[in-house]
């Protein structure tokens, strides 16, 4: 089946730096991909759209200048936390819709921590 | 907004017994999803239901959607240790709407 990847899979960063976060469709090509947070014991909170060759579509509450997303190519799109704090510790999952689009490709997560 | 209600929340259960999750939601949605969570994993996908009275089964597990109830459901039989795990549903609108998942605990 198709596969979803990302990068890095764990990273701790140090209040007030930036993280980028690479989420990678391996054998299709993705026009768009989303952005998912899930804090522990919690469930799956969208965050954005990440459309290719256009801006993303931020979710209400969620910080656009602090969440930058940037869809470079069919396959690939990046989540980068500015200025990381605390608070943006999280799981970070990305996933794509596979080609007949009833299917969705989860990423393996990104286990953010900020000191 | 579309809105996906799950429950129980938690549920503890022997192993050989049977149970069933719920998965409501409240507007018309044509395609519901089942996923598996471990801990510290990402999602694993269950199943994927697109019509109304479909039925799908895999294992131990089958799930169910009723488009009209706007009501889908997981059914466990005879659950065994290895079901452990956080299940969610979500559903597909113009964009996919977990619900809050299910921690399923099966006692050996």
């Amino acid at each position: 089946g198709a596969v979803v990847s990302q990068h890095p899979s764990r990273v701790i960063c140090k209040s007030g730096t930036s993280v980028k976060i690479e989420c990678r469709s391996l054998d299709f090509q993705a026009t768009t991909m989303f952005w998912y947070r899930q804090f522990p014991k919690q469930s799956l909170m969208l965050m954005a759209t990440s459309n290719e060759g256009s801006k993303a579509t931020y979710e209400q509450g969620v910080e656009k200048d602090k969440f930058l997303i940037n869809h470079a190519s069919l396959t690939l799109s990046t989540l980068t936390v500015t200025s990381a704090h605390p608070e943006d510790s999280s799981f970070y999952i990305c996933s794509a819709p596979g080609t007949g689009r009833y299917e969705q490709y989860f990423g393996p997560g990104t286990r953010l921590t900020v000191t | 907004e579309l809105k996906v209600e799950q429950n129980p929340l938690f549920l503890s259960m022997q192993e050989g017994k049977n149970y069933t999750i719920y998965c409501n939601y409240s507007t018309t949605s044509d395609r519901l999803y089942w996923y598996r969570q471990d801990p510290g994993k990402s999602l694993e996908s269950l199943f994927v239901l697109l019509s109304n009275g479909a039925v799908k089964q895999e294992g131990r597990l089958m799930a169910s959607l009723d488009t009209k109830a706007r009501l889908s459901t997981l059914h466990i039989t005879a659950a065994v240790h290895d079901l452990s795990a956080t299940y969610f549903c979500a559903v597909d609108g113009d964009k996919i709407i977990f619900g809050k998942g299910t921690r399923l605990h099966i006692l050996p």
